[in-house]
């Protein structure tokens, strides 16, 4: 089944404790991206990548990083997280440059940091 | 001004009537538009595209697109409950990168 993956779905956390969200996606795209989601705020992108090793920032990057070593994969990691960083999370990835052509979302993941 | 713009409703209609969706963009340079549709809790999921000016029909959904007026929207006929949802706008800009709007939460009334 064609999907992208997150993990893990749920996750409560202390501030300051580095934490990684992993991101996999089975269908050869290009393109990933990382949102968050917050209430009245809609979903903002934090970081997207064109390909292997090709990253750049979205709207809200900071307090976040990722990497894109292999195509499948694009973890999301916070180094430092703080209160604020609490959110509903989704990966995304598409054929191409992620604009054209929408987006397959993953399940997605509910951080609390306290 | 918010890059892409929806009322956020809620938005309550009767089972059986047609529910329109609207949304409005600023980036004159944006190609490419999409209508999202995402239960509670759970993932957004891609219903319909369009990508020039006119309607497009799917089934019981039809999305409408003016570049002129920088206005596109999406219109659920014979709404069902199964239908209540948040609908999210997304537009594809000059950066060829996705924004969303907010969102428009739906209520289908039986």
């Amino acid at each position: 089944e064609a999907q992208v993956t997150q993990n893990p779905r749920y996750l409560i956390t202390v501030t300051g404790k580095k934490l990684t969200v992993t991101c996999s996606q089975n269908m050869n795209h290009e393109y990933m991206s990382w949102y968050r989601q917050d209430p009245g705020l809609g979903l903002r992108q934090i970081y997207y990548s064109m390909n292997v090793e090709v990253t750049d920032k979205g709207d809200v990057p900071e307090g976040y990083k990722v990497s894109r070593k292999e195509k499948r994969n694009f973890p999301l990691i916070l180094e430092s997280p703080s209160p604020n960083q609490t959110s509903l999370y989704f990966c995304a990835s598409s054929f191409g440059v992620g604009g054209n052509y929408g987006y397959t979302f993953g399940s997605g993941t509910r951080l609390t940091v306290v | 001004q918010k890059e892409v713009e929806q009322n956020s409703g809620p938005l309550s209609v009767p089972e059986g009537a047609i529910a329109s969706l609207n949304c409005t963009y600023s980036d004159r340079g944006s190609q490419s538009f999409f209508w999202y549709r995402q239960y509670s809790g759970k993932s957004p999921e891609l219903i319909m595209s369009i990508y020039s000016n006119g309607d497009k029909e799917d089934g019981r959904f039809t999305a409408q697109l003016n570049k002129a007026s920088q206005y596109v929207s999406l219109l659920i006929r014979d709404s069902q409950p199964s239908d209540s949802a948040t609908y999210l706008c997304a537009v594809s800009g000059s950066a060829r990168q996705l924004t969303f709007g907010s969102g428009t939460q739906l209520t289908v009334l039986p």
